[in-house]
């Protein structure tokens, strides 16, 4: 399976832009990026996935370097909401991924 | 339901008995995966269902963890004779194939 890393921990000021970078050096031509991101007590949830252009969604944006080695999700204007952990993860578009395979993430703090 | 539902939401049992977690998936999607998460750890993969295929078992921790799915809809995980370590949240989640996961708010088991 393709890997992921991500750091451990950031810490961001509210409302300013959060970026949260992911290795993928592994990464295979068929692999979507995906993140998703756990709030305390909560079932994780879909952020925004891509698989070589950048993307945007109402409450991300994601971007892709040109080699798809590494990505960056962008959380524009950081709220105590979106204290959580960050999970980057690789989706084979031929069904070479089923699992979703979940890393340890980076743990996101908002200081407000 | 809009969305995943398990049950029950919090089980407490003793050691040695038997426990069933059920989850309802969203209407229609083909594919749903159990993780269980122990405390302050990531998500660890347990068994995935997809359609008719055989499901993919290669999570479970012993032979003492089955689930079952269902009409191609509901799923229950079965721990025998539980342990103390299998103390845990146990999530489910469900997809379209190789689309969004969405994940179920989660069972919290203890064993005592």
């Amino acid at each position: 399976d393709a890997k992921t890393t991500q750091p451990n921990s950031m810490e961001s000021n509210e409302e300013e832009p959060v970026h949260l970078p992911c290795n993928h050096s592994t990464i295979s031509g068929t692999d979507y990026i995906h993140w998703y991101r756990q709030l305390p007590s909560q079932g994780p949830e879909y952020v925004i996935h891509g698989l070589t252009s950048n993307v945007n969604n109402r409450m991300a944006s994601l971007a892709i370097a040109e080699d798809r080695k590494s990505s960056t999700l962008i959380l524009h204007r950081a709220t105590l909401r979106d204290a959580a952990v960050y999970y980057c993860i690789l989706r084979d578009v031929n069904f070479g991924n089923e699992k979703l395979t979940f890393g340890t993430g980076t743990r996101l703090t908002i200081i407000p | 339901g809009a969305g995943v539902s398990q049950s029950p939401s919090n089980k407490v049992t003793e050691k040695g008995k038997d426990v069933e977690l059920r989850c309802d998936p969203i209407s229609g999607h083909t594919a749903l995966y159990w993780y269980r998460q122990s405390l302050g750890q990531g998500l660890e993969f347990l068994i995935y269902f997809q359609g008719n295929s055989a499901p993919d078992k290669s999570g479970l921790p012993s032979d003492r963890f089955s689930a079952e799915r269902t009409g191609g809809s509901v799923s229950t995980l079965t721990i025998q004779r539980t342990q103390q370590e299998d103390s845990a949240v146990y999530l489910c989640a469900s997809s379209l194939r190789q689309g969004v996961a969405f994940f179920g708010q989660g069972t919290r088991l203890t064993v005592v």
